[in-house]
């Protein structure tokens, strides 16, 4: 059974960073790629980031990029999202997610996320 | 940017057939794929590129895809149907960027 547990939320300043992590289980970890997704409170899902499982390329959306580092560990089978400069409209339930590839990339697996709020 | 259009809401009677739209300039060449998002809980995978079913999903919940428009659609709508359905796609432009849809609300009356 695939699951995937994270962790790391918790209330920050602007400015301020934070370290999300995902612990998964289930699969062969290196094999895929795996993303953030984030959720801004009574909002719609926005991408994040991603890290590919076969290569170790990273992506991240407009939003985050320069201030948002993703990595993975797959000794560990643990996904990461280092969080720096962190502003208000980072406010947001942060999902892990598995991402399956066949013939288009989709997320088969979600975390039940951590909540981060950027707040003074 | 590229972007997918969903409508806000939609409403329809128990045991009605319930139908949510999504758009996108890419969708002739790429897949979408749905999500449905009840409260407080995380997203489910409903439907996958364009009209696959995962296991576990009920019948009921299907999907097509006609030009540059894909349609989530479900038949004898329940109760616990009432949710927040969005779609997903890639940005076209090789970017690996992954796009949503703005999310549609399914109201139950």
């Amino acid at each position: 059974e695939v699951q995937l547990l994270e962790s790391g939320g918790g209330l920050v300043q602007p400015g301020g960073s934070l370290r999300l992590s995902c612990a998964a289980s289930g699969f062969t970890f290196s094999s895929y790629a795996m993303s953030w997704v984030r959720q801004a409170p009574g909002k719609g899902l926005e991408w994040v980031s991603a890290v590919s499982g076969s290569t170790g390329n990273t992506y991240y959306a407009d939003s985050v990029r320069g201030r948002f580092t993703i990595s993975s560990d797959n000794s560990k089978n643990r996904l990461y999202l280092q969080m720096n400069s962190l502003r208000a409209e980072d406010t947001a339930v942060y999902y892990c997610a598995k991402e399956d590839y066949s013939s288009s990339p989709y997320f088969d697996y979600w975390g039940q996320g951590t909540l981060v709020t950027v707040s003074s | 940017s590229y972007e997918l259009t969903q409508p806000p809401s939609v409403s329809v009677s128990p045991g009605q057939t319930a139908t949510i739209t999504c758009s996108g300039d890419a969708l002739s060449k790429q897949y979408a794929h749905w999500y449905q998002q009840k409260p407080g809980q995380a997203p489910v995978l409903v439907i996958y590129k364009d009209s696959e079913r995962p296991s576990g999903i009920p019948e009921r919940i299907s999907g097509s895809s006609s030009g540059t428009i894909v349609t989530l659609t479900i038949s004898g709508v329940q109760a616990e149907d009432e949710a927040d359905y969005y779609c997903q796609s890639e940005d076209y432009s090789g970017t690996y960027r992954r796009v949503f849809g703005g999310g549609t609300k399914l109201t139950v009356l």
